[in-house]
């Protein structure tokens, strides 16, 4: 149980396109996701919390206009890298909790990536 | 400082040695901890919890010390498939956002 799927595993795009990245929750209904960015070499940083049925919460230095997140279902939050430029080529990886996991757990269960790299 | 910091190695042992990872964190708030692994191009995995009173899972054995904001993980018998990174997660402080801070990680690299 608890799988994460992510679709597309991998995607090349050029410079100024827009990608949509999908976090799907297979078994479980997710009220809150969570959006990664994770460099060569460097840990995950958290880019924005994804709510269902609200906005999203960007952490400080993410551009909410750049990066657009939905959130429509409890099994289903997108992103979508606005305008994209080569500096943007990084792996996404996207989390999720169970809703009806305990409010005190802060167990997330992870996507696989999305590897993104602009020409 | 960053809130998560742990020495980002490589680590390089022999097979069946003992490895120890240490990990400080500065929120004093923070509720819940965890030891992730990561492979190369993967997503990070569940390695285990860490509990206040410390908790061992087979080979592995994660320490909490919440006076120090201190938190260890020492691997027993190191085997070839430990390799990998091991990520350092603390919860970002007491609000109930589940939102997660990761450290760095640790890269270890065990040698036949």
């Amino acid at each position: 149980g608890a799988v994460v799927s992510q679709h597309p595993s991998w995607v090349i795009c050029k410079s100024g396109t827009s990608v949509k990245i999908e976090c799907r929750s297979l078994d479980f209904q997710a009220t809150t996701m969570f959006w990664y960015r994770q460099f060569p070499k460097q840990s995950l940083m958290l880019m924005a919390t994804s709510n269902e049925g609200s906005k999203a919460t960007y952490e400080q230095g993410v551009e909410k206009d750049k990066f657009l997140i939905n959130h429509a279902s409890l099994t289903l939050s997108t992103l979508t890298v606005t305008s994209a430029h080569p500096e943007d080529s990084s792996f996404y990886i996207c989390s999720a909790r169970d809703a009806l996991g305990r409010a005190s757990s802060y167990e997330q269960y992870f996507g696989p990536g999305t590897r993104l790299t602009v020409t | 400082r960053k809130e998560v910091e742990q020495d980002p190695g490589p680590f390089n042992v022999p097979e069946g040695a003992t490895v120890a990872f240490n990990c400080t964190y500065s929120n004093s708030a923070s509720q819940s901890f965890f030891w992730y692994r990561q492979d190369c191009r993967k997503e990070p995995k569940l390695l285990m919890s860490v509990y206040s009173s410390g908790n061992e899972d087979g080979r592995f054995t994660a320490q909490l010390n919440r006076a120090s904001q201190y938190i260890s993980l020492l691997i027993r018998d190191s085997k070839l498939s430990d390799s990998a990174t091991y990520l350092c997660v603390v919860n970002g402080g007491s609000s109930n956002t589940g939102k997660l801070i990761f450290g760095q990680g640790t890269t270890l690299q065990v040698k036949p």
